[in-house]
């Protein structure tokens, strides 16, 4: 079985402050993707990251894959409002899976107070 | 754009009926659709995967006699949820990609069912 720990599950945090949210596995990834959902809606694609130690940027948003393509993470700067959501990593090709299917972590909920 | 259109958005029926949800790729052919259940403030559960012309395949402890996929066309996978209960009540995702190698899944808004 597939799993993607992803920590914390969740944060709150001022408006203004930094944050980290991880996602680990033992399995290796043939790419690993980062989506944002807000209530009541489908969840949507922030960022695919493939190749391992490769860095993103989407503007304040920092994605990272780790070297072994086992993990990644996500640093957000100065946090605002805005950003408060349920953020998800998933997973693709891990333990020779399919590259499509998604395997997902558990999320991260997510509140910046203002 | 990859648009995934999903309807109803929320649906309201009584126990012991079935309801079907449908999954429309808006601008692009998905020969593949995903279909996921999502409690509150919880992540995705994949249900099955639905290929075009092909029966879907189904994640284990998935009822595929009680959730009925049908994906007839490249641009259209149905979910029917028959003899629907309460505990059937719950947030129903479903996503679509544009071919076999892609890894991006594109989602729709979701539907939210509930059993009375």
């Amino acid at each position: 079985t597939q799993l993607l720990e992803q920590s914390p599950q969740f944060l709150s945090i001022q408006e203004g402050e930094n944050l980290t949210v991880y996602c680990n596995s033992s399995s290796v990834f043939s790419s690993l993707q980062w989506y944002r959902q807000e209530p009541g809606e489908g969840p949507v694609l922030l960022v695919t990251v493939v190749t391992g130690g490769e860095v993103k940027k989407l503007k304040r948003l920092t994605f990272q894959f780790g070297d072994a393509r086992k993990d990644s993470s996500l640093h957000i700067t100065a946090a605002q409002p805005g950003d408060t959501g349920l953020y998800l990593c998933a997973g693709a090709g891990g333990s020779g899976g399919s590259n499509y299917k998604l395997t997902f972590g558990k999320g991260t909920l997510l509140t910046v107070n203002p | 754009g990859a648009v995934v259109s999903q309807h109803p958005s929320w649906v309201i029926c009584k126990s012991g009926t079935s309801v079907k949800i449908e999954c429309r790729s808006l601008d692009f052919q998905a020969t593949t659709m995903f279909w996921y259940r999502q409690f509150p403030k919880q992540s995705l559960m994949l249900m099955a995967t639905s290929n075009e012309g092909s029966k879907a395949t189904y994640e284990q402890g998935v009822e595929k006699d009680k959730f009925l996929i049908n994906h007839a066309s490249l641009t259209l996978s149905t979910l029917t949820v028959t003899s629907a209960h309460p505990e059937d009540s719950s947030f129903y995702i479903c996503s679509a990609i544009r071919t076999s190698a892609s890894y991006e899944q594109y989602f729709g808004p979701g539907t939210r069912l509930t059993v009375t």
